[in-house]
C-alpha cells in the first residue's frame, strides 16, 4: 500500500493528451513539492518533473506537472509511442511514513 | 557525464548478508546526499535509505531498519548498503540515486542502472 495514490493504469492514442493523478496528504504533497519519474520498460527510473512543475533539460515540453492542495498531476500532451512507460510520483513526507514516499506507479499504454 | 553504477547483487539465502556498492563519477560525490531505492519484481518503487554528504544524517525505511546499514566513502566516490538478515521480501532491484536540492525542493537525479538482489533458498 503506497502512501501516495496513483491510478494503476492509463491509456491514450497518439497525439492525445493524458493526465495521471497523484493523491497524498497534508504531510507529504500538502506541504512539500512533488517529483515525477519515468521508467521505460527494462530501464532505471529517470527524473521527469521536479519541484511540482519544473522540467529537467532534455525533457520535452509535452510533459508538464501541477499541484493543488494534497494532489498533483502529470500531463502528457501530443502522446507518442515512446511515452509508453511507468510513471511514479514522489514527495518528502513529514510524518513517520518518510522521509520520501512514492506513488504505486501508473502504467501508461499508448494504443 | 554524471554516472552511478551499482554492483554487488546476487542470490543469497534467507538470513544471509550482502553488500551493495554504488560507484559515482562525473560529479563531486562528497557534496551530495545519496539514497538507495528498491523495486521488487513487478512492483513499484520503495525508498530504502538516505545518507547525507558528510554521513552525519542517516535515515532508513521501517522495513529495513536494524538490518540494513548505509555508508559512504567520499575518498573512493562510493556508496554502500550492507544488508543483513535478508528476507524473501527483500528481493528487488536496488538503485542508488543522487539527491538534488533547490529552494526547499529535493529530488533524485540521476539513478543508477540497478543491481538485482534475490533472496531465496
Amino acid at each position: 500500500q503506497s502512501v501516495l495514490t496513483q491510478p494503476p493504469s492509463a491509456s491514450g492514442t497518439p497525439g492525445q493528451r493524458v493526465t495521471i493523478s497523484c493523491s497524498g496528504s497534508s504531510s507529504n504533497i500538502g506541504s512539500n513539492t512533488v517529483n515525477w519519474y519515468q521508467q521505460l520498460p527494462g530501464t532505471a527510473p529517470k527524473l521527469l518533473i521536479y519541484s511540482n512543475n519544473q522540467r529537467p533539460s532534455g525533457v520535452p515540453d509535452r510533459f508538464s506537472g501541477s499541484k493543488s492542495g494534497t494532489s498533483a498531476s502529470l500531463a502528457i500532451s501530443g502522446l507518442q509511442s515512446e511515452d509508453e512507460a511507468d510513471y511514479y510520483c514522489a514527495a518528502w513526507d513529514d510524518s513517520l511514513n518518510g522521509p520520501w514516499v512514492f506513488g504505486g506507479g501508473t502504467k501508461l499504454t499508448v494504443l | 557525464e554524471v554516472q552511478l553504477v551499482e554492483s554487488g547483487g546476487g542470490l543469497v539465502q534467507p538470513g544471509g548478508s550482502l553488500r551493495l556498492s554504488c560507484a559515482a563519477s562525473g560529479f563531486t560525490f562528497s557534496s551530495y546526499s545519496m539514497n538507495w531505492v528498491r523495486q521488487a519484481p513487478g512492483k513499484g518503487l520503495e525508498w530504502v535509505s538516505y545518507i547525507s554528504s558528510s554521513s552525519s544524517t542517516i535515515y532508513y525505511a521501517d522495513s529495513v531498519k536494524g538490518r540494513f546499514t548505509i555508508s559512504r566513502d567520499n575518498a573512493k566516490n562510493s556508496l554502500y548498503l550492507q544488508m543483513n538478515s535478508l528476507r524473501d521480501e527483500d528481493t528487488a532491484v536496488y538503485y542508488c540515486a543522487r539527491v538534488r536540492y533547490s529552494y526547499g525542493s529535493d529530488w533524485f537525479d540521476p539513478w543508477g542502472q540497478g543491481t538485482l538482489v534475490t533472496v531465496s533458498s
